[in-house]
């Protein structure tokens, strides 16, 4: 079985500032890491998934994401948040074997101020 | 737009009551999740189903059940509903193979 630990359950960052989303997984098979986004009251948004290759994942909106596999972790980081990054982020797994079940995080709220 | 459309948006009921919630895929696309998000457990996987077949169950209550149709359109039923089941519940879907799911933007579920 999979689980999913998003450390914190709500970042307060000021506008401009950088920020790290923490997540780490627990599995007996490989998986494949994504980190999720969701607008109030939208659907969730695929920002960047984990495969293989290369550790260092780019998404959209300029956010990115290194796979740790020593330390079992998927965090998301900015450079600098916009007031437009204001949402809840998901880090979810799935085994690696082309059915896409995901076991989801609880979920980070990212709370962008000016 | 995922091009995973979800219906109805909203969805107001009685406890007791049974409703059915809809999802139609992205075109092509022969998998179908379903999963509940509520305030106290976060986001969940209920049920897969694959071209028509169920693939995987997760945490769904033996209240709820889904079938894939053969126009690969996905329905879930809910019955005897309680207050807890008031919820967002997704439905996703993605392609053989695919490693990517593609989230529709939920029917939002108010047992009252």
């Amino acid at each position: 079985a999979q689980s999913v630990t998003q450390l914190d359950s709500q970042v307060p960052v000021f506008e401009e500032a950088p920020v790290e989303l923490r997540c780490n997984y627990s599995s007996s098979v490989s998986v494949y890491l994504f980190w999720y986004v969701q607008y109030p009251n939208q659907g969730l948004q695929l920002l960047l998934k984990y495969l293989s290759g290369s550790t260092l994942v780019k998404g959209i909106n300029g956010f990115e994401a290194e796979f740790n596999k020593s330390q079992t972790s998927f965090h998301l980081r900015k450079p600098s948040v916009h007031i437009s990054d204001t949402a809840e982020y998901f880090c979810a797994v799935s085994e690696g074997t082309g059915y896409s079940t995901l076991t989801f995080g609880k979920g980070t709220m990212l709370l962008v101020s000016p | 737009d995922s091009g995973v459309t979800q219906t109805p948006k909203h969805l107001i009921t009685a406890t007791g009551q049974r409703v059915t919630l809809r999802c139609s895929p992205r075109s092509g696309d022969l998998s179908v999740y379903w999963y509940q998000q509520s305030l106290d457990q976060g986001l969940q996987f209920l049920i897969h189903y694959y071209n028509g077949e169920e693939r995987a169950k997760g945490n769904i209550l033996e209240r709820f059940s889904a079938q894939q149709f053969p126009d690969l359109h996905s329905e879930l039923n809910l019955s005897s509903l309680e207050l807890g089941d008031s919820a967002l519940y997704f439905c996703a879907s993605s392609a053989r193979g695919g490693t990517e799911a593609f989230f529709g933007q939920g029917t939002r579920l108010t047992v009252v």
